[in-house]
């Protein structure tokens, strides 16, 4: 069955340090989601991305973040600055079409010190 | 008023009960529902969509109801495996996004 893949699963950084977080979507699919779940908290939408560009993004997804697709299987989340009320759980998702079913990926859970 | 609302639990429950949850909605415009079900620092997986006419999948049947802008989960026979969170998801205000619910936290005792 295919699946959404994340890496890296675990990542530790400095505050202030730069972090990239990888996501390979589902390969027929169109849609592409992060979202972040903070420990004991609901999961947040951060941004919708489709056809190379943002589609949406919510007020959390500030000039610190990023997005890109840079070739044809990835999908990174930049955070430029890191602080520590970044560390949370990151959920890439995709989806076929929208609104529709989101699969997300196990996640990548980020710890800023 | 939150986007989407739950009650978080936890709904202790015998194996075999029957429970049900709730969640509401704000934006009565929206279209698209869902449950998921999220188990202790996994991923969210998709349970099942919420149809507009109600639908069941085994012992799961979730209903819409739009003029009180709630939807339900209803799950018979209870077992151990259902412990979970199970979220609530809205496709919001923006329209394309999907909004979770804080979730409502199952356990399933023997």
């Amino acid at each position: 069955e295919p699946e959404v893949t994340q890496t890296p699963s675990h990542q530790v950084t400095q505050m202030g340090q730069e972090v990239i977080l990888r996501c390979v979507p589902i390969s027929n699919h169109l849609y592409f989601y992060w979202y972040r779940q903070i420990l004991g908290q609901k999961v947040e939408f951060l941004v919708s991305f489709y056809n190379n560009e943002i589609s949406e993004k919510s007020e959390i997804f500030d000039d610190q973040f990023s997005v890109e697709r840079p070739d044809g299987s990835n999908f990174t989340l930049k955070i430029r600055s890191t602080k520590l009320e970044d560390s949370a759980m990151y959920f890439c998702a995709s989806s076929r079409r929208v609104p529709g079913e989101l699969f997300f990926g196990e996640g990548s859970r980020l710890t800023v010190l | 008023r939150k986007e989407v609302e739950q009650d978080p639990g936890p709904f202790n429950v015998p194996e075999g009960a029957t429970v049900a949850f709730n969640c509401t909605y704000s934006n009565s415009a929206s279209q698209s529902f869902f449950w998921y079900r999220q188990d202790c620092r996994k991923e969210p997986k998709l349970l099942m969509s919420v149809y507009s006419s109600g639908n069941e999948d085994g012992r799961f049947t979730a209903q819409l109801n739009r003029a009180s802008q709630y939807i339900s989960l209803l799950i018979r026979d209870s077992k151990l495996s259902d412990s979970a969170t199970y979220l609530c998801v809205v496709n919001g205000d923006a329209g394309n996004m999907l909004t979770f619910g804080g979730g409502t936290r199952l356990m399933v005792k023997p």
